[in-house]
C-alpha cells in the first residue's frame, strides 16, 4: 500500500538558522512526490515537485527537496528561515494515477 | 497563473439543510477536480475524484448521497453537502488539475462548514 510518512508533528528553528522537514514514502513504482504548504484557514500552496531527473529540486521561497532512492525520503530544505516561513507542511506522493497520498503534516514555527 | 477559488469562504447552515460549495479554476481548464476534508490538525482526507463530464469517484466510507459533487464543465466542479448534520462541520477544499497535467494540484483556499 502507498504511504507517506511525516515523522515529526513540530519543527522549531531560530530565524536565519536552516530547516528541515522530514518526509519518507513507500510505493510500488516510480513515485511522483511534492511537498505544499498550508497557512491559517488556507488552501494547499505548492512548493516544489520531483517527477525525474537531478534529485535536488528547487522550489518556491528559497526551498528545496532532495529525492534519495534508496532511503526512500524527500526532505525538504531551506538554508536560512525566516519567520513567515512558519505554517503546515505537506508531503505528498502520486503514483501517476490521479490519487495523490498526503502525509498527516508537520507544523513549523520559526522563532524570531 | 494557476488559480482556483472556492465559494463561499465559510458557511454557517442549520441542521437538515443543504449547502453547494463551488470550485473554479481561473485561469486553466481542470480535467479532474478533487475535494478533500480537513478536520482540525489532521491530514487531508480526500472524499472523491471528480472528471469533468462523468460521475465522481468517491472514496471509501464517504456517502455519495450525501456528498453530492457535480463537474459540469472544465472550469467548475461543486460539492452539495444534503441534509447537513453538526458532524458534517469541517474544512472542505478542493483542488484541480490542469489539462496538461502537469501532476501537482492547485488548491482552493477552502470552505469552512459549520453546521448547527
Amino acid at each position: 500500500a502507498q504511504s507517506v510518512a511525516q515523522p515529526e508533528d513540530q519543527v522549531n528553528v531560530a530565524e536565519g538558522n536552516p530547516l528541515t522537514v522530514k518526509c519518507t514514502y513507500s510505493v510500488s513504482g516510480n513515485p511522483y512526490l511534492f511537498w505544499y504548504v498550508q497557512y491559517p484557514n488556507r488552501g494547499l500552496q505548492f512548493l516544489l515537485k520531483y517527477i525525474t531527473g537531478d534529485n535536488l529540486v528547487k522550489g518556491s521561497y528559497g526551498f528545496e527537496a532532495e529525492f534519495n532512492k534508496s532511503q526512500t525520503s524527500f526532505h525538504l530544505k531551506k538554508p536560512s528561515a525566516l519567520v513567515s516561513d512558519s505554517a503546515l507542511y505537506f508531503c505528498a506522493v502520486d503514483t501517476g494515477g490521479f490519487k495523490t497520498i498526503f502525509g498527516a503534516g508537520t507544523r513549523l514555527f520559526v522563532k524570531a | 497563473g494557476a488559480v482556483v477559488s472556492q465559494h463561499p469562504s465559510w458557511v454557517i447552515c442549520k441542521s437538515g439543510t443543504s449547502v453547494k460549495i463551488e470550485c473554479r479554476s481561473l485561469d486553466f481548464q481542470a480535467t479532474t477536480m478533487f475535494w478533500y476534508r480537513q478536520f482540525p490538525k489532521q491530514s487531508l482526507m480526500l472524499m472523491a475524484t471528480s472528471n469533468e463530464g462523468s460521475k465522481a469517484t468517491y472514496e471509501q466510507g464517504v456517502e455519495k448521497d450525501k456528498f453530492l459533487i457535480n463537474h459540469a464543465s472544465l472550469t467548475l466542479s461543486t460539492l452539495t453537502v444534503t441534509s447537513a448534520h453538526p458532524e458534517d462541520s469541517s474544512f472542505y477544499i478542493c483542488s484541480a488539475r490542469d489539462l496538461g497535467y502537469t501532476y501537482e494540484q492547485y488548491f482552493g483556499p477552502g470552505t469552512r462548514l459549520t453546521v448547527t
